[in-house]
């Protein structure tokens, strides 16, 4: 069975840091490429970060790019996301995701997300 | 940027209603397109990829149609476990976005 577990979430001040972590279990993980996806309180969802499956290859959303890092330990089966200069604005639910590869990418699993709340 | 435009917002529906969800995008896609399911406090489900592939387990009263712009999701008779909110993703090029997303409530 296929499971995404996140963890790192909590609450941060503004222009403060914070290390998100998903390990995964159940397939593959060096044979798949990973993504955050994000979901604002009482909003939609909106891509955050890819990595290849080899780790290679990052992709940014414009709003992150800069400020968060994707990165994965296919030894420990873990990805990451570093994320600093946070904003009010990136106050969401973090889910981590699995997609077969880096182009065409469709999430095919996801974990149950873990909250990230920036405020003073 | 590709935009992804759902409709209606939410809607009100019963029971073995017929359910019908569009996506339009703001460029063609042709089928690059996925629909995704989303119940309160959970994280979402992939439902169908590349338009119309339905996912193993997924009940055949969900299908996916279009290519192009223009795509529907249609759940020809709504069951109790069906209310949530549905997203459509385009997957063609990055950055990958979704629509604003579809609630489906209990009328």
């Amino acid at each position: 069975e296929v499971q995404l577990v996140e963890s790192g979430g909590g609450l941060v001040q503004p222009g403060g840091s914070l290390r998100l972590s998903c390990a995964a279990s159940g397939f593959t993980f060096d044979s798949y490429a990973m993504s955050w996806v994000r979901q604002a309180p009482g909003k939609g969802l909106e891509w955050v970060s890819a990595i290849s499956s080899g780790g290679s290859s990052t992709y940014y959303a414009d709003s992150v790019k800069g400020r968060f890092t994707i990165s994965r330990d296919n030894s420990k089966r873990t990805l990451h996301l570093q994320m600093n200069s946070l904003r009010a604005e990136d106050t969401a639910i973090y889910y981590c995701a699995r997609s077969t590869t880096v182009v065409n990418t469709i999430f095919d699993y996801w974990g149950q997300g873990t909250l990230v709340t920036v405020s003073s | 940027d590709i935009q992804m435009a759902q409709s209606p917002s939410s809607l009100s529906a019963s029971v073995g209603d017929r359910v019908t969800i569009t996506c339009q995008a703001s460029q063609s896609i042709s089928n690059y397109l996925n629909w995704y399911q989303q119940k309160p406090g959970k994280a979402p489900k992939l439902l169908i990829s590349a338009a119309s592939s339905l996912q193993s387990g997924v009940p055949s009263t969900f299908s996916g149609r279009g290519s192009g712009t223009d795509f529907t999701l249609t759940i020809s008779s709504l069951q109790p476990e069906d209310f949530a909110t549905y997203y459509c993703q385009q997957s063609y090029s990055a950055p990958w976005t979704f629509g604003q997303g579809t609630k489906v409530e209990i009328k």
